[in-house]
């Protein structure tokens, strides 16, 4: 089955840019979502078709995606940005298709 | 504005069977998919399936951890989405979000607050 790495954690001094990526095999074929999670609450759609961003989102938040690996890009990070971040794609090219979450990425604002 | 209620979770013995349900508001149910996303305490994001809307035939597809234990059914009158559990095992524990999908199946654009099932004897 498709696998999307992500790390563990990332961590950023607040008005730096944080990136965090996520790894798969070809991931560029894919389109690529990213979601939000803040403790205790349902996540968030961030980024969605590698690059698009939600209504009500800030234009902080981007994303790309070429070969293995995908990008988001949040920049001039605020505290409240402080969340676990985790990238989704669909996956059919396996011969049990079905939708793939990375492992997420807790992101500390120091 | 959208709005996704779980409900439906608890406490439920290994082998038993447990039905979520997830209404809908906001949004004009029947034309869009709707999923089912777990997660583990402690844990990341784990897809549980998804059913299309009627449009699409309303055809569902599920992950391989959950075929032919769990299924996913829609009442597109009463704006609800279901998931029966059965069979369950001790691993089946997690809170269970009911989301919205975008027009694309697999992006899920609005998510619920999710529901516990704890699977314990």
């Amino acid at each position: 089955s498709y696998v999307l790495t992500q790390p563990p954690s990332v961590s950023v001094a607040p008005g730096q840019t944080a990136r965090i990526t996520c790894g798969g095999n070809n991931i560029g074929s894919k389109s690529v979502h990213w979601y939000q999670q803040k403790p205790g609450q349902a996540p968030v759609l961030v980024v969605y078709d590698d690059s698009d961003r939600p209504s009500g989102i800030p234009e902080r938040f981007s994303g790309s995606n070429s070969g293995n690996t995908a990008t988001l890009t949040i920049s001039r990070v605020e505290a409240g940005d402080e969340a676990d971040y985790y990238c989704q794609v669909w996956d059919s090219s396996s011969d049990h298709p079905g939708v793939v979450f990375g492992g997420g990425t807790k992101l500390t604002v120091l | 504005e959208v709005q996704l209620v779980e409900s439906g979770g608890g406490l439920v013995q290994p082998g038993r069977s447990l039905r979520l349900s997830c209404t809908a508001s906001g949004f004009t149910f029947g034309d869009y998919a709707m999923s089912w996303v777990r997660q583990a305490p402690g844990k990341g994001l784990e897809w549980v399936g998804f059913i299309r809307s009627k449009a699409y035939g309303g055809t569902t597809e599920y992950a391989a951890s959950v075929k032919g234990r769990f299924t996913i059914s829609r009442d597109d009158s009463k704006s609800i989405a279901y998931l029966q559990m059965n069979s369950l095992k001790t691993e089946d524990t997690a809170v269970y979000y009911c989301t919205k999908s975008v027009t694309t199946v697999t992006t899920f654009d609005y998510w619920g607050q999710g529901t516990l099932v704890t699977v314990s004897s």
